[in-house]
């Protein structure tokens, strides 16, 4: 599994964007790149995941860059229940590995 | 469609005492992997089980076993409990052990080894 390294904490605004960066600098060509997120006590839920292409869906939107190095996360209209720990997931198992620290998201009113 | 259910919710042991965990997949999954999550080490894979059979393993001692059921349901057992065993076990399923699938967890099950 490639290696992620994600900023500890973020703040964001109720009601704007909230983007949350990833690298994943040794990636490989068949990894993908997955996100979940975690409120507290309770367990992870999917959000996203790609391969190559940006990616969106109901909750989220994944970019990527055109090297795959990299990518962010993208909460267009952050509420106060989007307040979670979140994790990037780099490999080729559906994500299923040891999650690392994550990024602690608080959306402040 | 029921989610991952997992049993009980909350356990409490003693040290030196063995414990079995209980995960059921939401229907038609055959892939259940287990975690576990202490507030010091984060959420660690323990292992994956696909087709009854034992697919990929993380770092923990043999004292952490599982299985799985011809009906995809899987139990976790970990025996001579230590007091580091104490946290929130939590398992995933997915529908088959492809790179391009979404994990569904459970809401773990906690427990105190006092």
């Amino acid at each position: 599994d490639a290696k992620t390294t994600q900023p500890p904490s973020m703040d964001c605004a109720e009601g704007r964007a909230a983007n949350l960066p990833c690298n994943h600098s040794t990636i490989s060509g068949n990894e993908y790149v997955y996100w979940y997120r975690q409120i507290h006590s309770q367990g992870p839920q999917y959000i996203i995941h790609g391969l190559k292409n940006n990616e969106t869906n109901e909750m989220a939107s994944l970019i990527i860059t055109e090297d795959r190095k990299s990518s962010t996360l993208i909460l267009p209209h952050a509420t106060l229940r989007d307040t979670a720990v979140y994790y990037c997931i780099v490999n080729t198992n559906a994500g299923k590995s040891t999650f690392g620290d994550g990024t602690t998201l608080t959306v402040k009113p | 469609k029921a989610g991952v259910t997992q049993t009980p919710r909350y356990l409490i042991k003693t040290r030196g005492q063995q414990v079995t965990l209980s995960c059921s997949p939401i229907s038609g999954h055959r892939s259940v992997s287990w975690y576990q999550q202490t507030p010091g080490q984060g959420l660690q894979f323990l292992f994956e089980y696909f087709s009854e059979t034992q697919r990929n393993k993380g770092n923990f001692p043999g004292r952490f076993s599982g299985r799985q059921f011809s009906n995809s349901r899987s139990e976790m057992n970990v025996s001579t409990l230590e007091l580091g065993d104490s946290a929130l076990y939590l398992c995933a399923s997915s529908l088959e052990l492809r790179a391009n699938e979404k994990l569904f967890f459970g809401s773990g099950t906690q427990l105190s080894v006092l």
